[in-house]
């Protein structure tokens, strides 16, 4: 099946500084990837939708300042978290669907990044 | 609106019982359904799909589903379980809108 590459797979960073995670769909096109964040013990929230070219669209109640979003391409998208805090230490998961599929396409997810704000 | 319900966060069964966890769903259009399962500290792995061509699904692992409209159910079930079984388990439903809906998530525990 597809593949979605997520990386990195853990990442360890001091408050204030900024990570990026980067997401690729490594043999298909994704004209649309989903940033996701998981709490310990809890379902995925939809942080943002990223469109190609375009402005990614966020949930209510993410702070599109606080974690940025670019798709520049159509196999690459990639969420900054500003200005970390040790409350951005999550799960970070992200997923795509074949641009070329239809509505009953499944979503290919990345390994996930679990970020730590120290 | 769409949503997905799962019933039960935990589910302890012994090695080679039935596995079953529940899932209901709400759609105001035809569904397609999806369970995906995740071992710790990786992401969600596709066990099945529903896309209407067959209301009994069978996906990896010896896990299968069942469509059933009149319920507004999709559950999934294992005949016999195994110790590798044991991790979070979540349903999903997808809307034309490319996106998905998740379930919170049912922890599936095999007791040897």
């Amino acid at each position: 099946g597809a593949v979605v590459s997520q990386h990195p797979s853990w990442v360890i960073c001091k408050s204030g500084t900024s990570v990026k995670i980067e997401c690729r769909s490594l043999d298909f096109q994704a004209t649309t990837m989903f940033w996701y964040r998981q709490f310990p013990k809890q379902s995925l929230m939809l942080m943002a939708t990223s469109n190609e070219g375009s402005k990614a669209t966020y949930e209510q109640g993410v702070e599109k300042d606080k974690f940025l979003i670019n798709h520049a391409s159509l196999t690459l998208s990639t969420l900054t978290v500003t200005s970390a805090h040790p409350e951005d230490s999550s799960f970070y998961i992200c997923s795509a669907r074949d641009a070329g599929g239809n509505q009953n396409t499944e979503a290919f997810f990345g390994q996930g990044t679990r970020l730590t704000v120290v | 609106a769409q949503s997905v319900t799962q019933l039960g966060s935990h589910v302890s069964v012994s090695e080679g019982a039935l596995v079953l966890l529940r899932c209901n769903y709400s759609s105001s259009v035809p569904p397609y359904l999806f369970w995906y399962v995740q071992y710790p500290n990786q992401g969600l792995q596709l066990l099945l799909k529903y896309t209407s061509a067959a209301t009994l699904v069978k996906g990896i692992n010896g896990f299968e589903a069942e469509f059933k409209k009149s319920e507004t159910s999709f559950h999934l079930t294992k005949p016999s379980a195994h110790m590798s079984d044991a991790a979070e388990y979540f349903c999903a439903l997808a809307n034309t809108g490319n996106q998905f809906y998740f379930g919170t998530g049912t922890s599936l525990t095999v007791i040897p």
